[in-house]
């Protein structure tokens, strides 16, 4: 079947790195995403990568996918209050249309 | 600014009472998404139109309806509202690419 795990909850404290997991069950996933949610906005989209690809990092982001474990982690480093926010994890599957699956999303408090 | 923009913003209506959002994608996206947030349900896949057509249905109810329009904007349509249906209503739209960006999204209050 199709599902995407990812704990409920993490608490970091300030300039710490956070690591926030993620699994996944469709192997024929293409895309993997990681959207930020902070309180009474959208989801804002951080970073995406393909199914071929084993890490990809943006600034202060770095993404890690295993795909043999089906597993998908966004570690923050340097993590600051602002960066307070629940973060869904995502996959996407080609077939007739574009699929998309979330998972229940991860909210991070981060402790000054 | 993702480029997919919603309105309203806010609504609060009556139980029983029709309300429509509106989504217009980003310049360029043929695709369109709707998602409904619930603090108890999460976030929940609703339905998705492709240029026109409709391309995939979640857990849409029947009290609700869509379309997208040939200039390609969409509109949800809630009726007979309940209590329950409270939630945000995310919209969102994606290119052939497949990159998903989402609205701000509209806060549907029944009361």
């Amino acid at each position: 079947g199709e599902d995407v795990e990812q704990s409920l909850f993490l608490s970091v404290r300030e300039g710490d790195s956070s690591v926030i997991n993620c699994t996944y069950t469709d192997s024929s996933s293409t895309y993997l995403y990681w959207y930020k949610q902070e309180p009474g906005a959208g989801l804002q989209l951080l970073t995406y990568i393909f199914s071929n690809m084993d890490m990809k990092q943006d600034q202060r982001l770095t993404v890690l996918l295993n795909k043999k474990d089906k597993h998908l982690s966004l570690r923050i480093a340097d993590t600051q209050t602002g960066d307070s926010a629940i973060y869904f994890c995502a996959e996407s599957m080609k077939t007739s249309y574009d699929k998309v699956i979330f998972g229940p999303g991860t909210s991070l408090s981060v402790i000054p | 600014d993702s480029g997919v923009t919603q309105t309203p913003k806010h609504l609060i209506t009556a139980t029983g009472q029709r309300v429509t959002l509106r989504c217009s994608p980003r310049s360029g996206d043929l695709s369109v998404y709707w998602y409904q947030q619930s603090l108890d349900q999460g976030l929940q896949f609703l339905i998705q139109y492709y240029n026109g057509e409709e391309r995939a249905k979640g857990n849409i109810l029947e009290r609700f309806s869509a379309q997208q329009f040939p200039d390609l904007h969409s509109e949800l349509n809630l009726s007979s509202l309940e209590l329950g249906d409270s939630a945000l209503y995310f919209c969102a739209s994606s290119s052939r690419t497949g990159t998903i960006y989402f609205g701000e999204g509209s806060w549907l209050t029944v009361v």
